[in-house]
């Protein structure tokens, strides 16, 4: 058991460019998340996917935001036509869905920075 | 609006010192879970609450998920250096497909030599 992986850890981007994350879960887990974090802020609900659907997605998340989970294993955010507002750190989590206690298990996370 | 709202927003203690933050919210949560996060690294889980009343010991960091199931506190005892951390608070709420957490906007702790 390797954790969660994420890719790149730090990426810096001019704006309007296309930018592409990459998330890889724990093996068996079979839920993945994308979160949002700002500094001195907690993490801010992006997507999360079980196995491969995505099953729900924030309201606040914006059409230039995309995720797949293609084949219910590694996933991957795009952010299309970066704003300065989108510099953060991309959290991705994984779990193992259950009963009761289920149980994130994050990345290190990619942090963006848009000039 | 916050659906988890967490104090106090700072806290900066000598080593050795006792503290306490909370974690409150006007709705009910099947369960409650307490993470620590390090600068430049993800969240990472300390304990997950779910009976009302509930008191869990994790060494010196005793958790409490109250009555009500809408609130939380975490308080250490004779605090050392390497607790410092930003403390999340996440609830776990039932959604269209199951349940999903709501994290709060963490307490930042700085334990002083």
């Amino acid at each position: 058991d390797t954790g969660v992986s994420q890719n790149p850890r730090h990426k810096i981007t001019k704006r309007g460019q296309n930018v592409t994350f990459r998330c890889d879960p724990i093996s068996e887990h079979n839920r993945l998340y994308w979160y949002r974090q700002t500094l001195g802020q907690g993490p801010e609900f992006l997507t999360y996917f079980q196995n491969e659907a995505q099953l729900e997605k924030s309201r606040l998340l914006s059409d230039r935001f995309s995720a797949e989970r293609p084949k219910g294993s590694f996933s991957t955010l795009e952010i299309q036509r970066t704003e300065q507002g989108d510099s953060a750190m991309y959290l991705c989590a994984s779990s193992l869905l259950s009963q009761t206690n289920e149980k994130l298990f994050f990345g290190s996370g990619t942090q963006l920075s848009v000039l | 609006t916050q659906l988890l709202e967490q104090s106090p927003q700072f806290l900066s203690i000598q080593e050795g010192e006792n503290l306490t933050v909370y974690c409150n919210s006007s709705s009910v949560f099947s369960s409650l879970q307490w993470y620590r996060q390090e600068p430049g690294e993800g969240p990472v889980l300390l304990v997950t609450v779910v009976t009302g009343g509930e008191v869990k010991k994790l060494k010196r960091l005793t958790f409490q998920f109250g009555d009500a199931r809408k609130d939380s506190s975490l308080h250490i005892t004779a605090a050392q250096t390497g607790d410092t951390g930003l403390y999340l608070c996440a609830g776990l709420k039932p959604d269209n497909y199951g349940q999903n957490f709501v994290f709060g906007p963490g307490t930042r702790l700085s334990v002083l030599p």
